[in-house]
């Protein structure tokens, strides 16, 4: 079955620590994305990736860093410039990015809490 | 001004009640809208596009209104199982410059 994987589920990290969040889709996608959430927020764009060795920021970069080098992985870090780290973060994909007027559907992993220990 | 409000919620509703949503967005330039739902810890999971015209999914109803730019669901015949938080959703842009915001989402429990 086709889908999108996150792992883990649970991740601790303990401060100056760099942490690596896995997202493995078997869609054939070409976008793919990071989100944060937070209790009680919306979700908001950590990075994006529109075509492989290709990615660009979203709204709140600062402190995690991404890689694209195959179509199917795309992995965030969290490094230890990222002083509020616990969150819910959340992988997702789509066929392709938004074409005008289009009506893209996202497809999600599972999600990884991150918390501080 | 947020780009995507939504009614904070929460909402309790009695089994078989019918409840509604809005949702209002700030940049007109805004151009497709859809309807998440997301139970506890869970990833959020596509409900419904919404078209201008109107569309219905079995007892869920969206509305689109760009003169007011706002959004809007609606349950009927609500089941315990629709206990959720819905998240509206906006996208505008395209190519390279799409951006697609989330509200904070609106958390319906349904009682018994």
């Amino acid at each position: 079955d086709g889908g999108i994987t996150q792992s883990p589920k649970y991740l601790f990290r303990k401060e100056g620590q760099n942490v690596t969040l896995s997202c493995e889709q078997n869609l054939n996608h070409d976008a793919m994305y990071w989100y944060r959430q937070d209790p009680g927020q919306g979700l908001r764009l950590i990075y994006y990736s529109q075509i492989v060795n290709d990615f660009q920021k979203g709204d709140i970069a600062e402190g995690y860093s991404v890689s694209r080098e195959k179509k199917e992985s795309f992995p965030l870090t969290v490094t230890s410039a990222q002083k509020n780290p616990t969150a819910f973060y959340l992988c997702a994909s789509s066929i392709r990015m938004v074409i005008d007027g289009g009506d893209e559907k996202l497809f999600f992993g599972s999600g990884t809490q991150l918390s501080v220990l | 001004r947020k780009e995507v409000e939504q009614d904070p919620g929460p909402f309790n509703v009695p089994e078989g009640a019918t409840v509604a949503f809005n949702c209002t967005y700030s940049n007109s330039a805004s151009q497709s809208f859809f309807w998440y739902r997301q139970d506890c810890r869970k990833e959020p999971k596509l409900l419904m596009s919404v078209y201008s015209s109107g569309n219905e999914d079995g007892r869920f109803t969206a509305q689109l209104n760009r003169a007011s730019q706002y959004i809007s669901l609606l349950i009927r015949d609500s089941k315990l199982s629709d206990s959720a938080t819905y998240l509206c959703v906006g996208l505008r842009g395209g190519g390279s410059n799409y951006k697609l915001t989330f509200g904070k989402g609106t958390l319906l429990t349904v009682n018994p």
